[in-house]
């Protein structure tokens, strides 16, 4: 199947600084890819959705400036969590899809702010 | 009301057993998807459906639109089939084609 990576798997960050995360589509042109946070034993919350080229639709309660998504290419979305606070320590997860298809998604980011 | 309903939450089996994870929904749907979540995070996803069955390996996999509810069955079971299985659908009509996501199925399975 597809490959969808995302990097980093986990990271550690100071408060106040901002963490950028990486989500590619290897193998395919992804034309939407969406953000989810996942908190512990709960299942994935959509963050937003992001079209190649146009800005990013958030979903309702979800600050678009503090979680900023770029989707460059049909191959690359980033959400960069800006002046990161613990209360955004989260697990984060992108999919990637190229139309009404499967869902890949990536490995997820384990996130830390101390 | 949540728009899809897994059961059970929680499954413990012995090695060998045959699984069934169920799921319903409420809305109409274009498809339905089942993922596998390890416990380090990552998903994979195992089956899109849209009508009928699908078989891979030891998983199987159902739907019945009519009754909006699928299946997911996994036939014997190995402890490395231990995860949480999640069942998602993409509503049918408009623009909208986000996933709705039920809460999962934790699955043990002891050796």
């Amino acid at each position: 199947g597809a490959v969808v990576s995302q990097h980093p798997s986990r990271v550690i960050c100071k408060s106040g600084t901002s963490v950028k995360i990486e989500c590619r589509s290897l193998d395919f042109q992804a034309t939407t890819m969406f953000w989810y946070r996942q908190f512990p034993k709960q299942s994935l919350m959509l963050m937003a959705t992001s079209n190649e080229g146009s800005k990013a639709t958030y979903e309702q309660g979800v600050e678009k400036d503090k979680f900023l998504i770029n989707h460059a290419s049909l191959t690359l979305s980033t959400l960069t969590v800006t002046s990161a606070h613990p209360e955004d320590s989260s697990f984060y997860i992108c999919s990637a899809e190229g139309g009404y298809t499967e869902a890949f998604f990536g490995q997820g980011t384990r996130l830390t702010v101390v | 009301k949540n728009e899809v309903e897994q059961s059970p939450q929680n499954l413990t089996a012995q090695e060998g057993e045959f699984i069934t994870i169920n799921c319903s929904y409420s809305v109409g749907i274009s498809a339905l998807h089942w993922l596998q979540q390890h416990p380090g995070g990552g998903i994979v996803s195992l089956f899109m459906l849209s009508s009928g069955k699908k078989k891979h390996g030891r998983l199987i996999a159902t739907i019945n639109i009519q009754e909006k509810h699928s299946s997911l069955h996994i036939t014997a079971s190995h402890p490395r089939d231990s995860a949480v299985y999640i069942c998602a659908v993409r509503s049918s009509g408009g623009s909208n084609y986000k996933l709705t996501f039920g809460k999962g199925t934790l699955l043990t399975v002891n050796p």
